[in-house]
């Protein structure tokens, strides 16, 4: 089975801090992905990685950056939180092509 | 861009009654329908997908059809159980890079 863990289930952070959010997967997909998901809006990519050290903009890239350093690995990162950052963010991974993502459980992030 | 609206938000059946969820999505060129159920704390998963070539798809009680014509397509689970009770979300992609559209989630509530 495909597996992709995320680093942490709950963070909360304070205003402006920087946020990492990690995201493995143990199964050599090519592609990884970041969502966020908030009520009513279903999820909305961020920013997705086709290969090591490459990433793509989403529909909601701006106030995050991403970093792909080694295949498996995917990372988030918040340069500077903000409160309407408040949200649950879904890592996901699929093989190259048209074919299914595989998501991991999800991080719950508050910024207070 | 593409764009994928699913109604109805939310539904409630009753047990042993079927369910069905409808999206409708933009781009003709979109080859590819998944369909997640996402439980409480956990991330999507994959129940079942269709892909442009076919117009339905059956796996136990769930079912998938597609109408490219007049760009829909439908989840349908049949004899629900309280198990079935969740948000699903359908998707839509157009191969470009296995990125997914994804709607806006129906919660599916399965009373005794």
């Amino acid at each position: 089975d495909v597996k992709v863990t995320q680093s942490s289930r709950y963070l909360v952070k304070r205003t402006g801090e920087k946020v990492f959010l990690e995201c493995v997967q143990d199964m050599d997909h090519e592609n990884m992905f970041w969502y966020r998901q908030d009520p009513g809006l279903g999820l909305r990519l961020i920013y997705f990685s086709y290969d090591v050290k490459m990433k793509e903009k989403g529909d909601i890239p701006e106030g995050y950056s991403v970093s792909r350093e080694k295949k498996e690995r995917f990372s988030l990162i918040l340069e500077s939180a903000s409160t309407n950052q408040t949200s649950m963010y879904l890592c996901a991974s699929s093989l190259m092509g048209t074919g299914p993502q595989y998501f991991g459980p999800g991080t719950r992030l508050t910024v207070t | 861009g593409e764009n994928v609206e699913q109604h109805p938000s939310t539904l409630s059946v009753q047990e042993g009654d079927s369910a069905v969820i409808k999206c409708t999505y933009s781009d003709s060129a979109s080859n590819y329908f998944p369909w997640y159920k996402q439980e409480l704390g956990k991330g999507p998963q994959l129940i079942i997908d269709i892909r442009s070539n076919v117009g339905e798809k059956k796996d136990q009680r769930i079912a998938v059809t597609l109408n490219k014509t007049a760009k829909h397509f439908s989840l349908h689970i049949t004899e629900t159980q309280p198990e079935d009770s969740a948000v699903y979300f359908c998707a839509a992609s157009t191969g470009t890079a296995s990125k997914l559209t994804f709607g806006t989630g129906t919660r599916l509530q399965v009373t005794l």
